[in-house]
């Protein structure tokens, strides 16, 4: 049982590139999140998804792009990436089938935009 | 949707100290409250959650107390030690909600 599995672990980013975050569970969640974290900061909620088909924006979607066609993957898609998006993603799923709400996150992506 | 407000942002303790953690929460419909507990350089992890159901609940040397009329939950670490140090998450969900996260709290143990 993987969990929550990320790709890349690191990356280093031209002003301007494009990038797609790779993330998969394998525990069958309806739910699943990405999140960014600066350094010494919180988590941001960028988007979230309650099931295959359906995503939403949280506090901070600007920028980024996701799809969820699959329930084992939500992929993150930076377009233009700028310097402000230096930081660390991680990505979560959650199951909310009889009350089993418990977050699992991946090991997160270290992303730096140079 | 939930909102969940999490203090003190920092805390520094002595070594064997207790530490308390603060949170409160919004939406009444929320039945489930996790602590997540993120050491340097690695991902957050669940250290104790705590349901609607239960007032209290204790593993070791954490404990959550839950009261649901005023909204509000609390982390509690006795004897603490130096590997304690770590940021600590509240979060709250429930029913279709998604998890909400506080912004979290940087626990500090001096040796």
């Amino acid at each position: 049982n993987a969990g929550v599995t990320q790709t890349p672990k690191f990356r280093i980013l031209k002003i301007g590139q494009s990038m797609t975050l790779q993330c998969a569970q394998d525990m069958n969640h309806n739910y699943m999140y990405w999140y960014r974290q600066d350094p010494g900061m919180g988590l941001k909620l960028i988007y979230y998804s309650v099931g295959a088909g359906i995503t939403d924006k949280g506090e901070v979607p600007n920028g980024y792009n996701v799809s969820r066609s699959t329930t084992e993957d939500f992929p993150l898609r930076l377009e233009l990436a700028a310097p402000s998006q230096t930081s660390v993603y991680f990505c979560a799923s959650s199951s909310h089938y009889r009350g089993e709400t418990e977050a699992f996150f991946g090991q997160g992506t270290r992303l730096t935009v140079v | 949707g939930e909102n969940v407000e999490q203090h003190p942002s920092t805390l520094s303790v002595q070594e064997g100290d207790s530490a308390v953690i603060k949170c409160t929460y919004s939406d009444s419909a929320s039945n489930y409250f996790p602590w997540y507990k993120q050491e340097l350089g690695k991902r957050p992890q669940l250290i104790i959650d705590i349901r609607s159901n239960v007032g209290e609940k204790k593993d070791q040397r954490i404990a959550v107390t839950l009261n649901k009329t005023a909204k509000h939950f609390s982390l509690h670490i006795t004897e603490t030690q130096p590997e304690d140090s770590a940021v600590y998450f509240c979060a709250g969900a429930g029913g279709y909600q998604k998890v909400t996260f506080g912004i979290g709290t940087k626990l500090q143990v001096i040796p």
